[in-house]
């Protein structure tokens, strides 16, 4: 079965640091590729998005993120995070199959001042 | 701008009631969905609806149930509510040629 996982619950980083969340997923073919931003009591906003082409992709706020198929990975990243991105991150994967959309369990990014 | 809107965002309901989340989109989309939120489970798909009066079940659909009269509105029902369905709901919508949701605001409900 197709799966997401985001192996780290909670990252801290200090402001002004580079920033890196991992996203594996486990699908046969080339999946679509998402990550989400949720802010403390909002809904979920799209950073970005990955359908096929240059596998490095930018999106929103500064983040990119970039589909590794050797590695079945969706890095998300960002060279210098500020407080505001403090929030819960969400990759997400659509398979053609049945156009099920698949979200990992999420990453908590704290940001140290 | 384009919306998703969850018209409580809050609610508290006791056990056994039946509660109505509502969910309206102003986007003609055609896809709409019902998201459960928990902390370390990420978000797990209850319902969803191709069109109108369509619905398939999602991966926890036991003790919900959703209704959808037109196509801008997607109701989700619980029949009778339990202390374990205390959680936040989200409601998503996309249109039929894209895979990418576009999320209201949630409604966090406590059943006491």
């Amino acid at each position: 079965a197709q799966s997401v996982t985001q192996p780290d619950i909670h990252i801290t980083v200090s402001e002004g640091a580079s920033l890196e969340l991992r996203c594996n997923y486990s699908y046969g073919a080339t999946p679509y590729l998402f990550w989400y931003v949720q802010s403390p009591g909002q809904g979920l906003q799209l950073l970005l998005k990955y359908f096929s082409g240059d596998t490095l992709v930018q999106g929103i706020k500064g983040f990119e993120a970039e589909f590794k198929r050797s590695q079945s990975s969706f890095n998300l990243r960002k060279p210098s995070v500020h407080w505001s991105d403090a929030a819960e991150y969400f990759c997400a994967v659509v398979t053609n199959r049945d156009d099920k959309i698949i979200f990992g369990k999420g990453t908590r990014l704290h940001i140290l001042p | 701008d384009v919306k998703v809107t969850q018209s409580s965002r809050y609610l508290v309901k006791r056990t056994g009631e039946k509660v109505f989340l509502e969910c309206v989109q102003d986007m003609d989309h055609e896809n709409m969905f019902w998201y459960r939120q928990d902390p370390g489970l990420g978000l797990r798909l209850i319902y969803f609806s191709y069109d109108v009066k369509m619905k398939e079940k999602g991966d926890i659909p036991e003790g919900y149930s959703v209704s959808r009269e037109k196509k801008e509105r997607f109701s989700l029902i619980l029949e009778s509510a339990s202390t374990n369905q205390t959680s936040m709901y989200l409601c998503a919508s996309r249109p039929v040629w894209a895979n990418v949701l576009t999320f209201g605001a949630g409604s966090r409900l406590t059943v006491l």
